[in-house]
Order: C-alpha cells, then structure tokens, then sequence
C-alpha cells in the first residue's frame, strides 16, 4: 500500500493563478480531509469528505474547492491564490470513528 | 466550541528522562478522542496515541502513554526513556462524535532531547 499521496511536492504560484493539489489513498478509507499548515500554528481544517460525492466546509474553506468523485481521490483547488495561501498542505484519510487519521507528506505552497 | 490548548512552545530533556507535554481540552460533546502527532523536522505527521472519552483505562504505546484526566480535560503525552530521535514537534488533537473526521489541533510543543 502506498498509503496517502499528495502531488506535487511542492509548488510556487503567482498572485490570481489557480492550480490543483492532487491527494489519493488506496485503504479504502471513507473520510479525507484537507488540513494547512501555518508557522506557529497547528493543523486548521480546510475541506473534508465522509464519502464520494459528499464534502463539507472545514474551520478556513475560503478560497478553496474540492469535489470527491471516488473514493480514492481528493483534488484540492486554489481558484485564484493570493500570498496569504503560502501554506504547507497535508491531505488525510481514515475508516472514522476511533481511528486515526493518516496523513500524506504535505505540499508546500508558496504564492508571489 | 472544541478548542485544544498546548501551553509549552518548547521542552528540553535529557536522553533517557521522561518528559510530559500537556494538553487541555473543551468540548460539550460527551463522545470525542484524542489524539497525539509526531512532526519531526521533515514534516510528515506521524500518529502516536489515541484516547477515547469512554475508555476506563489510560492509553499506553510503547514509550508513550496518555495521562487522560477527564475531570479536568486534560490529554498529557508522557515519554518515558527520550531518545534523540523524539525531538520533533508534537501536536495535540481532538475529534468530537465518531461520525465526524474533523480533527481540531492544538499550536504543538517543540520538544528537544539533548545527550
């Protein structure tokens, strides 16, 4: 098992671009969800998903999208960045209930 | 509303010592859990414990144990026996309800383990 996968690495935008952040498991797992990471700070809730087709907003949704086709698959899209999206990016997943989530290996996002 | 709270930016220990870093809850729910991360200097998130707000005895993982005091809503991570390799950032984190995967972080402690 691959566990969680996040694509790319990391990546640098300018100002207004919009661009997606690609997050997949293979555990079958029901629940993603999409965390930032800021200096200082711990994990905040972005978007998060009980199953294919359902998602709902997390603590910080603003300025972002996600849609949940399969239940492998999570995309994250940035409609338009701005400097204050300068973020790492960890996607997540698990089976819910008392078991803990997984996480991805980040992407770390800068925006100009 | 759920809150998580880590009052220590930073511990020091020294190898071998055991080391606790706390954590405070609040939440109306009465069914929640917590949960305590690793993020070590490449930045993955590694999971080390879990708590369920309806387990009778406290949870143990290896060198980790979890302090649960329910009364006062605190989460403690105990580490017994520090290893170099337990420097790292440490987060605390709560989920309320078992249909929610909706975790709620504390700021983390960022403990070094010094020989």
């Amino acid at each position: 098992n691959a566990g969680v996968t996040q694509t790319p690495k990391f990546q640098v935008l300018k100002t207004g671009q919009s661009m997606t952040l690609q997050c997949a498991q293979d555990m079958n797992h029901e629940y993603m969800s999409w965390y930032r990471q800021d200096p200082g700070m711990g994990l905040r809730l972005i978007h998060y998903s009980v199953g294919a087709g359902i998602t709902d907003q997390g603590e910080v949704p603003n300025g972002y999208n996600v849609s949940r086709s399969t239940t492998e698959d999570f995309p994250l899209r940035l409609l338009s960045a701005a400097p204050s999206q300068t973020s790492v990016y960890f996607c997540a997943s698990s089976r819910g209930g008392t078991d803990t989530q997984y996480f991805g290996p980040g992407t770390r996002l800068t925006v100009l | 509303a759920q809150k998580i709270t880590q009052t220590q930016p930073g511990m020091f220990v020294q190898e071998k010592e055991a080391v606790t870093l706390d954590c405070t809850y609040d939440t109306s729910d009465p069914s929640y859990g917590l949960f305590w991360y690793k993020q070590p200097s490449s930045g993955e998130m590694i999971f080390l414990i879990y708590q369920g707000s309806y387990d009778q005895q406290n949870a143990t993982e290896g060198r980790y144990s979890l302090n649960f005091q329910k009364a006062r809503k605190s989460a403690n991570l105990v580490i017994s026996a520090s290893q170099l390799g337990d420097s790292a950032m440490y987060f605390c984190a709560m989920r309320e309800g078992y249909n929610t995967d909706k975790l709620i972080f504390g700021t983390g402690t960022r403990l070094q383990v010094f020989p």
